[in-house]
């Protein structure tokens, strides 16, 4: 099955600054990603659906302009949460688009 | 997209047969079946996949009935590593896009 690597594991920021996550594929040449986010006790969320080589697709009520995700290449996807605030602390998993899906680690983000 | 619905939690001893159903009354032809499992701070973990009958692997088995409307996951003689959240998604996988949103999950607790 495909690998998805996401780093960091977890991270600590304060409010106001921007965090960036990275999530790649390893074995697989993903033209598509997907970016999840998971509060404690409850299920995954979607927040975006990221493209090679063009822009990202959001779920209705993300912010695109806090969220930035970028998918230059076929093995690489990136979110960049900015100007973070202890709201967004969260569990961030990201997937690559192939069936069955593949999910990454995840990244805990603590905005303190 | 087909909207999922599962119990919210399942309680079992060790070395039982768990069975979780999932009802998903309103899947399209093209749609599989996906059921992850999830341990907590971690990504979800494909189990199986199938489309109608009966699917097995080395860890689980899907039963399908005819009509698709439900699913039930079959997990033999769980061990307390089993206690997980359980998800069950249905996404078309022949569609480019494939995103899968995810239902509340059932969280399973295994007991000595």
């Amino acid at each position: 099955g495909a690998v998805v690597s996401q780093h960091p594991s977890w991270v600590i920021c304060k409010s106001g600054t921007s965090v960036k996550i990275e999530c790649r594929s390893l074995d697989f040449q993903a033209t598509t990603m997907f970016w999840y986010r998971q509060f404690p006790k409850q299920s995954l969320m979607l927040m975006a659906t990221s493209n090679e080589g063009s822009k990202a697709t959001y779920e209705q009520g993300v912010e695109k302009d806090k969220f930035l995700i970028n998918h230059a290449s076929l093995t690489l996807s990136t979110l960049t949460v900015t100007s973070a605030h202890p709201e967004d602390s969260s569990f961030y998993i990201c997937s690559v688009s192939r069936s069955p899906l593949h999910f990454g680690n995840g990244t805990r983000l603590t905005v303190t | 997209l087909a909207k999922t619905t599962q119990p919210i939690s399942m309680d079992s001893y060790e070395g039982q047969e768990v069975n979780i159903t999932c009802s998903h009354n309103n899947i399209a032809t093209n749609d599989y079946i996906t059921w992850y499992q999830q341990f907590p701070s971690q990504g979800p973990r494909f189990i199986i996949q199938g489309y109608k009958t009966k699917v097995t692997n080395e860890v689980a088995s899907l039963f399908i009935p005819a009509d698709r409307k439900s699913s039930t996951l079959s997990l033999p003689r769980v061990s307390l590593s089993d206690t997980a959240v359980y998800y069950c998604l249905v996404g078309d996988r022949m569609d480019s896009s494939y995103k899968l949103i995810f239902g509340s999950g059932t969280r399973l607790l295994v007991r000595p």
